[in-house]
């Protein structure tokens, strides 16, 4: 299976900042990438897929990046309801993997 | 508008066959290319798929969980139901149906259900 490792496992920050989350895959997964929003209680959250390409109904600020091993999800300003845990996964090979996760916390 | 909501017991013994069904609205697996999946998230572990049925009745398991799996729709009823036998309280997770997009991401998800193994 191709391992998904997301940095940094947590962070810190305040609204307004700009926030970016790396994922790296164990082999080359084009641009056969997806990131998600996790909050507790709700429905997991299609942010971006095909690495960069936003999901409908997403705000722009939020932006994916990257292929073949190394990808990143940028929030460009952080707003209060963005604070949730991301996670990637490549769907390149089967099965599809995800990353460990990246929970976002106020500072 | 697209959703999806998981449906079983919260509580299951070791040994015994876990039923979830997702039941979805907003789309139909009769349509040419639909899927529809099952990911897991075991408490503080990452997610982890486990199976996936299309709109030809095709299906696919996670390998580790091949004999355990058994993934079946329901079209008339716009449902998917997932079995899994011999549950053993590492089976404890939240459990999640997801429609599959344009390509092998997950566009929507069910809220999730959480199902604990404990004698």
């Amino acid at each position: 299976d191709i391992q998904m490792t997301q940095s940094p496992s947590s962070l810190s920050a305040s609204v307004g900042d700009r926030v970016t989350i790396t994922c790296r895959a164990s082999q080359g997964i084009s641009t056969w990438l997806a990131w998600y929003q996790l909050k507790p209680q709700k429905a997991p959250k299609s942010l971006i897929y095909d690495a960069s390409s936003l999901q409908s109904g997403v705000p722009s600020r939020f932006s994916g990046s990257g292929s073949g091993t190394e990808f990143t999800l940028t929030i460009s300003s952080l707003q209060p309801e963005d604070f949730a845990t991301y996670y990637c996964q490549q769907y390149d090979t089967y099965p599809p993997t995800f990353g460990g996760g990246t929970k976002v916390e106020i500072k | 508008q697209v959703t999806l909501k998981e449906s079983g017991p919260a509580l299951v013994k070791p040994t015994q066959t876990l039923t979830l069904t997702c039941t979805f609205s907003g789309f139909s697996l009769s349509t040419t290319e639909m899927r529809v999946g099952w990911i897991r998230q075991p408490p503080g572990k990452a997610l982890e798929w486990l199976a996936r049925i299309d709109w030809d009745d095709d299906k696919f398991y996670r390998t580790s969980l091949r004999t355990r799996l058994t993934i079946s729709k329901d079209t008339s009823k716009n449902q998917v139901v997932l079995t899994m036998t011999n549950m053993d309280p590492v089976d404890t997770a939240t459990y999640y149906c997801a429609r599959f997009g344009s390509t092998d991401y997950f566009d929507y998800w069910g809220q999730g259900t959480l199902v604990t193994v404990s004698s």
